[in-house]
């Protein structure tokens, strides 16, 4: 496995800011996703942050509302913008690391908009 | 659209007794099966992965797979308080995303 740090842990927001989420892994990492879970559900993911490039997000989700970076391997960034209270859940961080098949969580961010 | 599905619970064990969770898919090159424990305000950590059918033990924990009829099962043996948690299936094929379960939420009374 490996230490996977996001911050902040949880955030109590005004609507209409943006919030950035930190997710800094210690291992070699192929791949990294970000997440939502809202109260009571599964995981959905939002998209796939690629290392240098624009992420590849999913069905229902779009850049300018999820913007996200990959600067380096071990590294991403999710800002949710322009937040309404709909937009309050938890976002995981979640990665694969170099020669394992297996998902691993960071702690992720219970994010509040009110 | 690949799915993967679980009995939402509650289900609900006495203390010592076996638990059992199933997970059925629809993917039939589904390759890779996971199962994660998440507890209350958590984020998911990993139980247990399987690849092959049949059963694969790690301590309490036995997985069960079988590719012809798409399922995959979480056995807890002695069931704790401790072990009360929602539980997620997850489902992997090569070259895709994982695609997770609802989940089940189990509850085991002291």
């Amino acid at each position: 496995s490996a230490v996977i740090s996001q911050k902040p842990s949880r955030d109590i927001c005004q609507r209409g800011t943006s919030l950035t989420i930190q997710c800094q892994v210690d291992s070699q990492v192929t791949m990294m996703f970000w997440y939502r879970q809202q109260p009571g559900q599964s995981l959905t993911l939002i998209a796939t942050a690629n290392q240098g490039s624009e992420a590849t997000y999913e069905s229902g989700f779009v850049i300018d509302k999820f913007p996200i970076s990959r600067p380096n391997l071990t590294f991403s960034t999710l800002t949710v913008s322009n937040m309404s209270p709909e937009d309050s859940s938890i976002y995981l961080c979640s990665v694969e690391l170099q020669g394992e098949t297996e998902a691993f969580f960071g702690q992720g961010t219970r994010l509040t908009v009110v | 659209q690949k799915e993967v599905e679980q009995n939402s619970g509650p289900l609900s064990v006495p203390e010592g007794a076996i638990a059992s969770l199933n997970c059925t898919y629809s993917d039939r090159v589904s390759q890779s099966f996971f199962w994660y424990r998440q507890y209350s305000g958590k984020s998911p950590e990993l139980i247990m992965s399987i690849y092959s059918n049949g059963d694969k033990e790690d301590g309490r924990f036995t997985a069960q797979l079988n590719k012809a009829s798409q399922y995959v099962s979480l056995l807890i043996r002695d069931s704790q308080p401790s072990d009360s948690a929602t539980y997620l299936c997850a489902v992997k094929s090569y070259g895709q995303n994982f695609v997770f379960g609802p989940g089940t939420r189990l509850s085991v009374l002291p």
